[in-house]
């Protein structure tokens, strides 16, 4: 149990277009989904956490405008990159957890490159 | 955003041959640490929550100690085979998870 899925594995987008990722709890009930980017050797970095049925709450120097979260079932956020630019080239993996500060259960991630 | 350091950055073991690695990280106003192990190309999956000063948890052939008054926590590998092979995470959680950067582990046959 406590399967989480990410489509898409991987996307090539040009510059200025957006980008939409999924994050999906396949077998429960996520009340939070939490967003984190990585860049090369570095570690994990929460962008934003999301309760279903409200904002997501964005960590600081991460754009709400720029990183758009969506969090309309208790199964699915996503994440949308606006007007993307070659720095936002990066992994993103989401987790969801059934409550806040409890255990989170990864998706595989999604290599997002910018060209 | 806490600072979680995990040391070494990378290693690599001789299949048989037991290793360890540390987390560190601050040790005020502490919560849990997590650990993670991460295969290429999967999710990173969970392997130990611990909470109290002086836990030790096992599973198979790993585990892991921790201390909280001087904020690290040692993970070990007993008789390594090549499928322990993947980044071990370790997490901070103060209702949010910091990551260290990760030790890759590599088994050679």
């Amino acid at each position: 149990g406590a399967v989480v899925s990410q489509h898409p594995s991987w996307v090539i987008c040009k510059s200025g277009t957006s980008v939409k990722i999924e994050c999906r709890s396949l077998d429960f009930q996520a009340t939070t989904m939490f967003w984190y980017r990585q860049f090369p050797k570095q570690s994990l970095m929460l962008m934003a956490t999301s309760n279903e049925g409200s904002k997501a709450t964005y960590e600081q120097g991460v754009e709400k405008d720029k990183f758009l979260i969506n969090h309309a079932s208790l199964t699915l956020s996503t994440l949308t990159v606006t007007s993307a630019h070659p720095e936002d080239s990066s992994f993103y993996i989401c987790s969801a957890s059934r409550r806040v500060s409890n255990e989170q259960y990864f998706g595989p991630g999604t290599r997002l490159t910018v060209t | 955003i806490l600072n979680v350091e995990q040391s070494p950055q990378s290693l690599h073991v001789q299949e048989g041959d037991s290793t360890n690695f540390t987390c560190s990280f601050p040790s005020s106003n502490f919560y849990a640490l997590h650990w993670y192990r991460w295969e290429t190309a999967k999710s990173p999956e969970a392997l130990f929550v611990m909470t109290l000063n002086g836990d030790e948890k096992k599973k198979g052939r790993i585990s892991a100690t921790l201390n909280t008054k001087e904020g690290y926590s040692y993970l070990y590998i007993k008789g390594s085979q090549p499928e322990d092979s993947a980044t071990y995470l370790c997490a901070r959680n103060d209702y949010k998870l910091s990551f260290g950067a990760g030790t890759t582990v590599t088994v050679r046959a």
